[in-house]
């Protein structure tokens, strides 16, 4: 199963650019990269997927990198409402799905 | 509206007593799933469905049963709780695609089980 790495922990200025890394070395060609928040203890909210190409959508931009070893979650100007843990996943074809802990992200005032 | 529904969303109950967390999803979703999360733990895979009546095992099946009779249901049952079991669970549900698996899961709100 691709399993993903991520930072425990990320502080990120309010109003600037959040760029949360994830590394998936072992994903296999027709799996999709995911992009999850989950604000106190809600259920973790879907923000963007992609499989090779960058992607934009309202909340963020997902940047996979050539290879797709590794990808990028930009949040463009971040917000206190934007602290949560993120998690990055990578789908398999047996659904599977393991979430890890993601990253703990911090929206400094 | 389009969403996936636990009950309960608390619970307080006694060590070995019997019960039934159930997820509902009006999504006509095939895959459906449960988690747990405990401090420091992230969220760990209990079982999942890719359809009715195909159940298989996560990462913590282990004092959990489920079961998938129709698709919109997916019950989450401990026959016996025990206090290592007090967590907070999710039931999540999503498309399947034989082709590139690109359906993002939708999460219930959650259901906090206490068991004393």
């Amino acid at each position: 199963d691709a399993k993903t790495t991520q930072p425990t922990s990320m502080d990120c200025a309010e109003g600037r650019a959040a760029n949360l890394p994830c590394n998936h070395s072992t994903i296999s060609g027709n799996e999709y990269v995911y992009w999850y928040r989950q604000i106190h203890s809600q259920g973790p909210q879907y923000i963007i997927h992609g499989l090779k190409n960058n992607e934009t959508n309202e909340m963020a931009s997902l940047i996979i990198t050539e290879d797709r070893k590794s990808s990028t979650l930009i949040l463009p100007h971040a917000t206190l409402r934007d602290t949560a843990v993120y998690y990055c996943i990578v789908r398999p074809r047996d659904d599977k799905i393991i979430f890890g802990k993601g990253t703990r992200l911090h929206i400094l005032p | 509206e389009a969403q996936v529904t636990q009950n309960p969303r608390y619970l307080i109950t006694v060590t070995g007593k019997k019960l039934t967390v159930t997820c509902s999803q009006n999504m006509n979703h095939e895959y459906m799933s449960w988690y747990r999360q405990d401090p420091g733990l992230g969220l760990r895979q209990i079982y999942y469905s890719m359809n009715v009546e195909v159940t298989d095992k996560g990462d913590v099946p282990e004092g959990y049963k489920v079961s998938r009779k129709e698709k919109r249901n997916f019950p989450l049952i401990l026959e016996s709780p025990s206090p290592n079991q007090t967590s907070l669970y999710f039931c999540a549900s999503s498309f399947r695609d034989r082709g590139p698996y690109n359906s993002p899961l939708h999460f219930g709100n959650g259901t906090r089980l206490t068991v004393t």
